[in-house]
């Protein structure tokens, strides 16, 4: 079954900086990925997807995503953070088939 | 946009006693999921339904636990004689073939 594995728990940075959050995965067919977000008090919201074509998938709001079969890899970016992306990310993958599997989540904490 | 409806936001009850949540997904969705989110983890899997078959069960799913979907819309989960360590956030989603699953604000059960 796939899993997925999102390396760092918590991540702080400060306004206007760059941030990566790191998402690595395991399966052995081919995959979706996801990257959603959480803030608080409120239910997940889908940020980006990749199902084919495209490795590098973007949001609209500055985030964009990499899919790399070969380090099996969908780290998340965006070159210059704000105050409201503070919120938890979750990476997610599924094999196309109905058990989408989320790894444990990172809290991006965004310091003026 | 009516989104994923959950409900109750809180739930608090005492150890040994029956709960039961409500989910009601996008309206044209055919596909319903429920996961469970304990602090500073990410969604795990519970069950899913394709219509009103239940399709997939999660080893999780103890046999205190019962999903229904009985006309293919709302969904029902229940919890018979509550323990503490079934505290978490429960959480619904629905989706079409194939699409990101879309997420309600979830159910956050206190167990005492």
């Amino acid at each position: 079954a796939q899993s997925v594995t999102q390396l760092d728990s918590q991540v702080p940075v400060f306004e206007e900086a760059p941030v990566e959050l790191r998402c690595n995965y395991s399966s052995s067919v081919s995959v979706y990925l996801f990257w959603y977000v959480q803030y608080p008090n409120q239910g997940l919201q889908l940020l980006l997807k990749y199902l084919s074509g495209s490795t590098l998938v973007e949001s609209i709001n500055g985030f964009e995503a990499e899919f790399n079969k070969s380090q099996t890899s969908f780290h998340l970016r965006k070159p210059s953070v704000h105050i409201s992306d503070t919120a938890e990310y979750f990476c997610a993958v599924s094999e196309g088939n109905n058990d989408m599997r989320f790894g444990a989540g990172t809290r991006l904490t965004v310091k003026p | 946009d009516t989104g994923v409806s959950q409900n109750p936001r809180h739930k608090i009850t005492k150890r040994g006693q029956n709960v039961t949540f409500r989910c009601d997904p996008i309206s044209e969705h055919n596909r319903l999921y429920w996961y469970r989110q304990t602090l500073g983890q990410g969604p795990e899997f519970l069950t899913y339904f394709q219509n009103e078959a239940q399709l997939e069960k999660s080893r999780l799913l103890s046999d205190r636990f019962s999903a229904e979907r009985p006309k293919g819309s709302f969904s029902t989960l229940e919890i018979q004689r509550t323990e503490q360590g079934d505290s978490a956030m429960y959480l619904c989603a629905s989706s079409t073939n194939n699409s990101p699953l879309h997420f309600g604000n979830g159910t956050r059960l206190t167990v005492t």
